[in-house]
């Protein structure tokens, strides 16, 4: 496609509801990464991913958490059991080469936990 | 751990009048640095980045950044803004001495442009 595309735009989850956010990235683009923009902050990372591999996941806020892109194109960040404080804007961006080429950011999947 | 200050939250400015939107980072031997934007209800637009080389980089919009090492700063500016120019700014930077890691942003300036 001609961007990062992110689905759904916007999820509202009961507390203690799993939620799969879903990102396509730029097509043929090797790097994928998943940050988290809570309200009036900065973008916060959570995880990486070159090709099908996930080299860091150290952002990770929790083993509620889960990413995958198992066939190194499409990636889904699952949360389990969500919580009040997962609600957030959460950033798919991806590049065509490692952590310091240009990624390319998708408008976001906006989640509120009521 | 890297991390990086944006000083003003938020700065207005009159349509046509210079700004400049400040960034310090702490202190490394070797960092890229970056200006995103973001729209209302958008995602990240890369704005400009220092990889290596001149320490003045010109980006898109009219927008261009001086890297300073001595000051660890890298301060966004721009001559005369419109008021399409009103958006949220974010610093970020990459430590490279950590080898890869990931970019780590500032909290963000908002840019509001009077008419």
């Amino acid at each position: 496609g001609a961007g990062v595309s992110q689905s759904p735009r916007y999820k509202v989850a009961k507390r203690g509801q799993d939620v799969a956010l879903r990102c396509d990235p730029i097509s043929g683009h090797v790097s994928l990464f998943w940050y988290q923009q809570a309200l009036g902050q900065g973008p916060e990372f959570l995880t990486y991913f070159q090709n099908e591999a996930q080299l860091d996941k150290s952002g990770l806020p929790s083993d509620r958490f889960f990413a995958e892109r198992p066939e190194g194109s499409v990636s889904t960040l699952k949360i389990q059991r969500t919580q009040q404080e997962d609600s957030a804007v959460y950033l798919c961006a991806s590049s065509s080469g490692t952590w310091n080429t240009e990624a390319f950011f998708g408008q976001g999947t906006r989640l509120t936990v009521v | 751990a890297q991390s990086v200050t944006q000083l003003d939250s938020q700065v207005p400015v009159f349509e046509e009048a210079p700004v400049e939107l400040r960034c310090n980072y702490s202190s490394s031997v070797s960092v890229y640095l970056f200006w995103y934007v973001q729209y209302p209800n958008q995602g990240l637009q890369l704005l400009l980045k220092y990889l290596s080389g001149s320490t003045l980089v010109k980006g898109i919009n009219g927008f261009e950044a001086e890297f300073n090492k001595s000051q660890t700063s890298f301060h966004l500016r721009k001559p005369s803004v419109h008021i399409s120019d009103t958006a949220e700014y974010f610093c970020a930077v990459s430590d490279l001495t950590a080898g890869n890691t990931p970019l780590v942003f500032g909290k963000g300036t908002r840019l509001s442009v009077i008419a």
